[in-house]
């Protein structure tokens, strides 16, 4: 099955700096790679998507880029907030596999007020 | 709307024990999802069912089996829990299959 490896594990920035996340995975058929972000205690939620025929998307401080030479994407958050600290899951899912999600292990955001 | 609706939210159980966790989707989706959320390791698929009627294994089947009850309904059974089994349960919905996911609160087990 597919492998979806996510670096960092934690990250702490301060308020306003731009916040990097990364995740690699191994079946060249994903087409869908989406990504989640988990407040304490709650549920995951989607905050954006890509699909394997766009290189990014955007939406207001968050952005997604994907490589799929490289078989990597990545999350960009600018201009950093409290309520931007999380956690957060890449996740990537292909036919081959019944459209199934595979997530990464978790990057734990921490902004510094 | 209430989404994606699981019970209970906290359980305790002895070891050999069964229990059955319900998961409920107000959204008219066709794919259900049972997940598993360990430290360090992400968020693991159980079992799934991509419509109503079919149900296939994930990556971590064993010791479980679900039900999916009508298009609405699916539900996780545990025939006899082991401390393994100690983790916490996400249910998730999408309307087909590698769409947005919509998660559940989550059920904390504990099996002791």
């Amino acid at each position: 099955g597919e492998n979806v490896e996510q670096h960092p594990s934690t990250l702490s920035v301060q308020e306003g700096d731009s916040a990097v996340i990364k995740c690699t995975y191994s079946d060249s058929a994903s087409n869908y790679f989406p990504w989640y972000k988990q407040e304490l205690g709650k549920g995951p939620q989607l905050i954006i998507d890509i699909r394997s025929n766009v290189g990014e998307k955007k939406d207001q401080r968050i952005a997604v880029t994907l490589n799929k030479t490289a078989k990597h994407f990545s999350l960009h958050i600018t201009e950093t907030q409290p309520e931007d600290s999380a956690v957060y899951f890449c996740a990537a899912s292909t036919k081959n596999t019944g459209n199934q999600f595979y997530f990464g292990t978790g990057t734990s955001l921490t902004v510094i007020p | 709307n209430a989404g994606v609706t699981q019970t209970p939210k906290f359980q305790v159980l002895k070891t050999g024990q069964s229990m059955t966790l319900q998961c409920a989707q107000d959204m008219n989706h066709n794919s259900m999802y049972w997940y598993r959320q360990d430290p360090g390791m992400g968020l693991r698929l159980i079992y799934y069912s991509a419509s109503e009627g079919t149900t296939d294994k994930g990556e971590v089947p064993n010791g479980y089996n679900v039900s999916r009850l009508n298009k609405r309904e699916f539900s996780l059974r545990l025939e006899s829990a082991a401390p393994s089994q100690t983790s916490v349960y996400f249910c998730a919905s999408t309307t087909l299959p590698g769409t947005e996911a919509f998660f559940g609160q989550g059920t904390r087990l504990t099996v002791v």
